[in-house]
């Protein structure tokens, strides 16, 4: 039973560029949650998407944008990257969104 | 004051040990609660999760939740040095048909000595 991957693993930027993380859900799972970790933080909810509707949103400015797929998988979008958007990006799925979030390994982002 | 309060750490103890890792918080809105371990540079596992005051056992794990005194802890019996990791306490609520994203603690960072 596949988990949820995402990718890349890890990448650098530089401070105004843009980027793009993706994500697989579990296998049976339709709803996709994204985080933002920072080093020694515990995770930050960013959105979360069900239906290829944004559902839920946290405290995040428009720069972080999202999408879901017919299939399910998802992409996080960060425009303008700023140094402080340096930290580790989490995909949780789950199924029609109830409360069992599984994680992935995270992609791990450094901007320079 | 943050919605979900946990102790860094490092808690470090003796193999074998009973481990205690707690969390408080201030949003009474909160219906479930979760723990995830997370190891260094790997995504969060989640470890259980509850719906009501009480508590609820899995293998060497214990969950509790006192929703009057908005409290929940984690016991660990016969902690072995592969439980070291970091712990997270994590709680939600639903709204418009759905489970709202999770809310954290910051993490404990338990460190089980052989």
């Amino acid at each position: 039973d596949a988990g949820v991957t995402q990718s890349p693993t890890h990448l650098i930027k530089t401070r105004g560029q843009q980027v793009t993380l993706r994500c697989s859900p579990k296998s049976g799972h339709d709803t996709v949650s994204w985080y933002q970790q920072a080093l020694g933080q515990g995770p930050q909810f960013i959105f979360q998407y069900y239906e290829e509707e944004e559902r839920q949103r946290g405290n995040f400015p428009d720069r972080f944008s999202g999408h879901q797929y017919p299939n399910y998988s998802s992409e996080l979008n960060v425009n303008a990257l700023l140094l402080g958007d340096s930290a580790l990006y989490l995909c949780a799925s789950s199924f029609e969104a109830r409360e069992t979030q599984y994680f992935g390994p995270g992609t791990r982002l450094l901007v320079l | 004051q943050k919605e979900v309060e946990q102790d860094p750490g490092p808690l470090s103890v003796p193999e074998g040990a009973i481990v205690s890792l707690n969390c408080t918080y201030s949003n009474s809105a909160f219906q479930y609660f979760m723990w995830y371990r997370q190891y260094s540079r790997k995504g969060p596992e989640l470890l259980m999760y509850t719906y009501s005051s009480g508590n609820k056992e899995d293998g060497r794990f214990t969950a509790q939740v006192d929703k009057s005194s908005k409290y929940i802890s984690l016991f660990i019996r016969d902690s072995q040095p592969s439980d070291s990791a970091t712990y997270l306490c994590a709680m939600m609520l639903y709204s418009g048909g759905g489970a709202d994203g999770l809310t954290f603690g910051k993490g404990t960072h338990l460190i089980i000595q052989p």
